[in-house]
This record gives C-alpha cells, structure tokens and sequence, in this order.
C-alpha cells in the first residue's frame, strides 16, 4: 500500500512543493511519479525514485528508499498545478491515492 | 513518435464483457524488454492498474481482478486487446493502454477511454 501526503498542498508561484509518498513495505527504489492536469492522461515525470523521465524540467527531484519518498518541485511554475499520484512495482503494481497542489 | 490509441465500447451492460483494444505506433512489441498494459481510473478517483502484456508474452494481473481479466497482442498489427468479464457499474472508469518502452513503464500512455457501466 501507499500513503500519498498531504492530500492537498496549496501554495503558490515559485513556492518550493515537497510531496510525499509512504509505502507498506520495502520497495527499495522502485518507485515512480505522475503527474495528471484535469482532462489529460498522467505522464511520467520521476522513475526509480530519482531519475527524471526524458524531457522533464530540472525543477523536478525524486528521493527516498524503502519506505519513505519525496518529490520535490523546486519553485512552483503555473503549469505544476495538478494532481501527482506515486506507483511502485516491487510487489505487482500500485498506485497512490494521488496529492492535489492547487493554487494558493 | 510513440503513439497508443486505445478503443472500445462506450457503454456495457452489467454481466456483459468488456473489450478493449489498443493500437500502438512508434515501437514494436517484438523487441525484448518491451510491454503494453492498461491501467484505469473511476470518475474523480485514483489510477489502478489492471494488465501488463511483454514481448516474451509474459503477462501479469491485477491480483483482485485476474479471474475476470485476459490481455493478449497482436504483433503483426501492433494491437494489445484486453477483455474484461462480468462486468459491474465499479467498473465504470477511464482505461488507459499505456507502455513501458524507453527508461520505464509506463513512459507513454493513451488518451484514455471513458467506459460506463450501467443498464
């Protein structure tokens, strides 16, 4: 299982955003991140914990092994404002219950 | 360009099957690592995964649904088809066919389908 936190974050333009993302069990690096704008299929922004998908901006950072992961947006543009869902593989695969960053 | 384009029926009865199909360009499901699968997501809720399907015809399910769901291909094609049996109003959702192609799965995914289930 995953725990996305918080469930919401609001903050605004050029704020630092750090979401979480806590498993059940060791899942060693086998992590990744989504990120999904209302209308639009999810894309991949973060794979095995840290590596940033191609074309992905720099502002983008993933963290953690084991349990606990962290995707970090280093300052908010207006295109970040979305809803961010973590998946693991290690045991089958699953997902998050997804973290909104709405607008401040 | 990897493109995935998934199609289907926009509205199933209940007890009916669901089948899906995914048509795929840009890469070809003979190479090895590669795979298609199909992931969903209820109105207003999270993802879920339900099907993986590789190169080596090595499949994988969703454990609470794997009695109910079949994935297969078609590499001549480029299609992946998923059937989904019984189906119930939870069931409601929009499927994705997604890949796993380049640095991960799933890199790529489709524009989605909306399917209802109702009477």
């Amino acid at each position: 299982v995953l725990t996305q936190s918080p469930a919401t974050l609001s903050l605004s333009p050029g704020d630092r955003a750090t979401l979480s993302c806590r498993a059940s069990q060791s899942i060693s690096t086998l992590l990744a991140w989504y990120q999904q704008k209302p209308g639009q299929s999810p894309r991949l922004l973060i794979y095995d914990a840290s590596h940033r998908a191609t074309g992905i901006p720099a502002r983008f950072s993933g963290s953690g092994s084991g349990t606990d992961f962290t995707l970090t947006i280093s300052s908010l543009e207006p295109e970040d404002f979305a809803v961010y869902y973590c998946q693991q593989r290690s045991d089958f695969i699953t997902f998050g219950q997804g973290t909104r960053l709405e607008i401040k | 360009q990897i493109t995935l384009k998934e199609s289907g029926p926009t509205l199933v009865k209940p007890t009916q099957t669901l089948t899906l199909t995914c048509r795929f360009s840009g890469f070809s499901l003979t190479n090895s690592g590669v795979g298609v699968g199909w992931i969903r997501q209820p109105p207003g809720k999270a993802l879920e995964w339900l099907a993986l399907i590789y190169w080596d015809d090595g499949k994988r399910y969703r454990p609470s649904l794997k009695t109910r769901l079949t994935i297969t291909k078609d590499t001549s094609k480029n299609q992946v088809v998923l059937t989904l049996t019984n189906v119930d109003p939870v069931d409601t959702a929009t499927y994705y066919c997604v890949s796993c192609v380049t640095e991960t799965c799933f890199d790529f995914w489709g524009q989605g389908t909306l399917v209802t289930v109702s009477s």
